[in-house]
């Protein structure tokens, strides 16, 4: 248990539809990250919020979402995706943003985009 | 460009030491961490080096050299348990995380 938690583990879904991963951390953290993870490639920052607003967004394609309602949660909507865009999508969260400190990761959604 | 060097697979014998290197090439440098991940679980952190040299916890240790731009994770007494990726991710002069694509371990009996 990271104290960090992802729903759902595992997602298949049609290039048409639309979904939403969920993310939550009562770890009483105030930055909050979303990660894509293929395989054997370096973790992928996609958006980083800090104190529940968007600091960062590194060039994610529109059909990527995310949302955070409070510093607890944190989702990312899908829509239209690509077969492409099948990975481990990992939550992770940090007292800080920015201040050098560890990152506790959830346990990851396996997306599966047919 | 910003990137990280490691192995992409290591074997080793349960009871043995093994090192995994990594080196990187970032702007700036603030801080190098270690994390591990078993399969199909979230990364869990293991180390972080700020200063130049050895920092040991239990049977992991971590070292760092700013000079050349190297660090290694050695483990020793090894355990089955240990078989796991072991991802290093350098810190930025922007705090901006750069992530190795991670090295895959796997401990023979």
């Amino acid at each position: 248990e990271t104290g960090v938690t992802q729903t759902p583990r595992h997602l298949v879904m049609g290039m048409t539809n639309k979904k939403s991963l969920k993310c939550e951390q009562h770890l009483g953290h105030n930055a909050m990250y979303w990660y894509k993870q293929s395989a054997k490639k370096p973790l992928e920052l996609m958006f980083v919020y800090n104190f529940k607003e968007q600091t960062e967004n590194n060039s994610v394609p529109s059909r990527f979402s995310p949302e955070c309602p409070n510093s607890s949660h944190l989702f990312l909507h899908l829509h239209t995706l690509q077969p492409e865009d099948s990975a481990l999508y990992l939550c992770a969260s940090s007292p800080r943003h920015r201040e050098g400190t560890e990152a506790f990761f959830g346990q990851g959604t396996r997306l599966t985009v047919v | 460009g910003q990137n990280i060097d490691q192995p992409t697979e290591m074997t080793a014998t349960e009871g043995a030491i093994v090192q995994i290197n990594c080196t990187y090439q970032t702007s700036g440098f603030n801080g190098l961490f270690w994390y591990q991940q078993h399969a199909g679980e979230a990364p869990t952190f293991l180390s972080y080096n700020v200063l130049d040299g050895l920092e040991e916890k239990g049977r992991f240790s971590s070292f760092l050299s700013r000079s050349k731009g190297y660090s290694y994770l050695l483990l020793k007494e090894l355990q089955m348990k240990d078989s796991a990726s072991y991802l290093c991710a350098v810190e930025n002069s922007n705090y901006q995380l750069i992530w190795g694509a991670g090295t895959k371990l796997i401990i023979k009996p």
